[in-house]
């Protein structure tokens, strides 16, 4: 079993959609959690980090269940902009080991 | 300025030669770490040094060889280069980590393609 697991997608969605994606994760001491954004062939970037209260950030919000290990980004009113590949991000190992799920594809349409 | 800068950018090679990656960053960061995306985009750690100590080695093949001079450079170096190498690798850094609410800031990739 991987040690991050994210629905690899694609999403495609209307602009204006709401979408959501999942990720799951195995090791149960895992400590922080994060969601990246990559656009092709670009570096990855920190989207917002996730708090076991639930947090949001404009049109993000984030949720964690350490109970079920599973974590969530849901977008509202998507933007053509929105478009990229959301990495979840666990951290482990007191924050030297950093682990990359594979990547959800959202494509967002006019 | 540019806070974590790699080179090169690009970088196409014969296998069976010997190659390096270079990373600095101007953060004031303790730890820095390398990443391997390949063709399937998976993200994955190789290394993570803090100040200029391994801390984490993914089991990698030991023909990839970290070197940090000090604690704002970690080179990569890659001997005797299979085709299997080819992928984009990144280079990171962080605070010192201390439980985890530090973000990693990334260099902008070396794509490493090997012939």
């Amino acid at each position: 079993r991987k040690e991050v697991e994210q629905d690899p997608g694609p999403f495609n969605v209307p602009e204006g959609a709401t979408v959501a994606f999942n990720c799951t994760y195995s090791n149960s001491a895992s400590q922080s959690f994060f969601w990246y954004r990559q656009d092709c062939r670009k570096e990855p970037k920190l989207l917002m980090s996730v708090y076991s209260s639930g947090n949001e950030d404009g049109r993000f919000t984030a949720q964690l269940n350490r109970a079920s290990q599973y974590i969530s980004l849901l977008i509202r009113d998507s933007k053509l902009s929105d478009s990229a590949t959301y990495l979840c991000v666990v951290e482990n190992t007191g924050g030297f080991k950093t682990i990359f799920g594979a990547g959800t594809r959202l494509f967002v349409k006019a | 300025d540019t806070a974590v800068s790699q080179t090169p950018k690009y970088l196409v090679t014969q296998m069976g030669n010997d190659k390096s990656i270079k990373c600095e960053q101007n953060l004031g960061h303790d730890t820095m770490y390398w990443y391997k995306q390949d063709s399937k985009k998976f993200l994955k750690i190789m290394f993570s040094y803090n100040n200029k100590e391994l801390i984490i080695n993914e089991t990698v093949p030991n023909r990839f060889s970290p070197k940090s001079p000090d604690k704002a450079h970690l080179n990569l170096h890659i001997n005797s280069l299979e085709l299997g190498d080819s992928a984009v690798y990144f280079c990171a850094s962080s605070q010192a980590p201390t439980g985890g609410s530090e973000k990693l800031f990334f260099g902008s990739g070396t794509q490493l393609s090997v012939l």
